[in-house]
């Protein structure tokens, strides 16, 4: 099956520093790539919606000067959190999708990042 | 609005037995999707299987089973012969016409007993 890597799998830096993560399709074309946030024990939120080339769609609530999401090539996708405090800690997880509607297996996941502000 | 309910913050179930992870769902469109995928603890989020709305069978996928009632808007989903490597969170998901993205449950924590 197609695969998503996702990078770094944990990280932890001080209050202030810029964290950036990355998501990218292996062996396939993402037209669209979303990005997760799950706090413990909690499902998944839509953070933003990011379409190759164009600027990324934010979720209500989800500021997107702190979440910076760059969509350059069609197998990548970058978020960064910009001055991370402690509250930004969570588990950020990416998922692309190959086709033009969602079907089925078509939406894979990366394995997720965990992101620990001190 | 979309909406995707599981009612069962955790399940115990024996080695080798059945056991049902609830879904129920709730949306005005005709057509949707629903999908179940298990979350280890490694955070990864795994594919299981697939329902749409207008398939009349119910879906399969090894031991994995769907069992779709769609006037109750029910999407249960049956894990059969239960194995350890089955512990796992096991979230329930919802997709429909014009929207992008996934709609998730609050997820279920299944812990397979030896």
């Amino acid at each position: 099956g197609a695969v998503v890597s996702q990078h770094p799998s944990r990280v932890i830096c001080k209050s202030g520093t810029s964290v950036k993560i990355e998501c990218r399709s292996l062996d396939f074309q993402a037209t669209t790539m979303f990005w997760y946030r799950q706090f413990p024990k909690q499902s998944l939120m839509l953070m933003a919606t990011s379409n190759e080339g164009s600027k990324a769609t934010y979720e209500q609530g989800v500021e997107k000067d702190k979440f910076l999401i760059n969509h350059a090539s069609l197998t990548l996708s970058t978020l960064t959190v910009t001055s991370a405090h402690p509250e930004d800690s969570s588990f950020y997880i990416c998922s692309a999708r190959s086709g033009a509607t969602i079907a089925n297996e078509k939406l894979f996941f990366g394995s997720g990042t965990q992101l620990s502000v001190l | 609005a979309q909406k995707i309910t599981q009612t069962q913050p955790g399940m115990f179930v024996q080695e080798k037995e059945a056991v049902t992870l609830d879904c129920t769902y709730d949306t005005s469109d005709q057509s949707y999707g629903l999908f179940w995928y298990k979350q280890p603890s490694s955070g990864e989020m795994i594919f299981l299987i697939y329902q749409g709305s207008y398939d009349e069978q119910n879906a399969t996928e090894g031991r994995y089973s769907l069992n779709f009632q769609k006037a109750r808007k029910s999407a249960n989903l049956v894990i059969s012969a239960s194995q350890l490597g089955d512990s796992a969170m096991y979230f329930c998901a919802m997709s429909v016409t014009g929207a992008n993205n996934l709609f998730f449950g609050t997820g279920t924590r299944l812990t397979v007993i030896p």
